[in-house]
């Protein structure tokens, strides 16, 4: 069964790098997420993408954090310089665009900002 | 930002009992509502969903049912096994939000052998 994937499992950084998060979501996918849940609260919406531009995002993402679609199969979203505060699970979600559209998540990646 | 809301944090039932996990919600324009279902180190896994225009669904063990005059809606685990034991989110989407989910907090369910 097709699913999305994340790499890396587990990032640790120290304030003020950037980092990257890289997804390759499931292949027929249009529409692409990023979500993350600080430890302990809820799933936040960050940003969805389609058709190589960003269609919603929420106040969260603010002008430090950018995705990109670089290749025909990564999803990729950048953190320019980290904050404590940016500590959490990020995940990807891809959905078809078509029908009831479900989304469908990854694993995630655990950001660790020291 | 509490437009969907999951009151139980934690909920214990008996194996091969039924277990109900409740959901409400604020927004009259969702059109969508989805269950996940999300274990540790892992990532939300898509359980069931329903359409504004249905009050109920089912998939094998697991019913959702949508009370669009309460804003309410609730899963129904029937029978309940152990590997059901997980953190179950619900989600909405607004039809005017583009393709955005609003999760709840999500409820711990433990079944018991």
């Amino acid at each position: 069964e097709p699913e999305v994937t994340q790499t890396p499992s587990h990032q640790v950084t120290q304030m003020g790098q950037e980092v990257i998060l890289r997804c390759v979501p499931i292949s027929n996918h249009l529409y692409f997420y990023w979500y993350r849940q600080i430890l302990g609260q809820k799933v936040e919406f960050l940003v969805s993408f389609y058709n190589n531009e960003i269609s919603e995002k929420s106040e969260i993402f603010d002008d430090q954090f950018s995705v990109e679609r670089p290749d025909g199969s990564n999803f990729t979203l950048k953190i320019r310089s980290t904050k404590l505060e940016d500590s959490a699970m990020y995940f990807c979600a891809s959905s078809s665009g078509t029908g009831v559209d479900t989304q469908y998540f990854g694993p995630g990646t655990r950001l660790t900002v020291l | 930002d509490q437009q969907v809301k999951q009151n139980s944090p934690s909920l214990s039932v008996q194996e091969g009992r039924i277990s109900i996990l409740n959901c409400d919600y604020t927004n009259s324009m969702f059109d969508y509502f989805l269950w996940y279902k999300k274990y540790p180190a892992e990532g939300p896994t898509f359980l069931i969903s329903i359409s504004s225009i249905k009050d109920k669904n089912e998939d094998g063990r697991f019913t959702v049912f949508l009370n669009k005059s309460a804003k309410h809606l609730s899963l129904h685990i029937v029978p309940s096994q152990p590997g059901d034991s997980a953190v179950y989110f619900c989600a909405a989407r607004d039809l005017q939000g583009a393709q955005k989910l609003v999760f709840g907090q999500g409820t711990r369910l433990t079944i018991n052998p």
